[in-house]
């Protein structure tokens, strides 16, 4: 089952623009993260924010999370060819049954940044 | 460290036979997870392990499916016999501690598996 959902599906800009991303999730969780996957490739970590904090940021990258609303949303700045890839958030919510947490991803979004 | 480490990374079979795919988590890491890909579905988790013993595997599509980790630097996702359905990309991530609150898994490269 997929908790997050993101949105847009599929995002193109020009180099040099901001992308923003966005992910409304549906249960009480405990951290959300954001990957990114180039083509081909297996995803990688971006950057973490706890349910306890409301933003974050890493170099080009702004997290926001509101968990009153159960979304969240990513920032890119200063967007380039590189950034072009898959992105995908992910909800860490304890699971009862086996008291650890359980990670779900949503669909994604595909960046393309236009040189 | 090279990271989480899978193998094979693209593997073409045909349908009924058995299809065996490899990972080795980061050195450390004490959790490890199987995730599989497709169009459809996007990722899903089919296992995890704490420890090489395994703790959820609700997302486990069917008894065609098993995995196995039988020490701390290696497990095994096997799918026997396998369908044309099971065309997806399996990946293998690893963790360091219980709690995702402090770190993010590591994902390796990913198998390309093709059943025809």
């Amino acid at each position: 089952s997929q908790q997050g959902e993101e949105d847009p599906q599929a995002l193109s800009i020009q180099e040099g623009e901001n992308a923003t991303m966005n992910c409304s999730y549906k249960t009480s969780i405990n951290n959300l993260q954001w990957y990114r996957q180039n083509s081909g490739r297996g995803l990688v970590h971006l950057i973490l924010i706890r349910s306890n904090e409301r933003e974050k940021h890493s170099g080009r990258l702004r997290v926001t999370l509101d968990t009153s609303k159960k979304s969240s949303s990513l920032l890119i700045t200063a967007s380039r060819a590189a950034d072009t890839a898959s992105y995908f958030c992910a909800t860490a919510s304890r699971d009862s049954k086996t008291s650890y947490d359980k990670v779900i991803f949503g669909p994604g979004t595909s960046l393309s940044v236009i040189p | 460290d090279a990271g989480v480490i899978q193998s094979p990374r693209h593997e073409v079979t045909e349908m009924g036979q058995e299809v065996t795919l490899r990972c080795k988590p980061i050195s450390g890491h004490d959790y490890l997870f199987w995730y599989r890909q497709t169009m459809m579905r996007g990722l899903e988790l089919l296992i995890y392990f704490n420890n090489n013993v395994p703790i959820d595997d609700s997302g486990m599509p069917e008894d065609r499916f098993s995995a196995k980790m039988p020490n701390a630097s290696f497990s095994t996702l096997k799918i026997q016999p396998s369908e044309p359905r099971d065309s997806a990309v399996y990946f293998c991530a690893s963790s360091l501690t219980r709690s995702t609150a402090t770190y993010g898994y590591t994902f390796g490269s990913g198998t390309r598996l093709t059943v025809v």
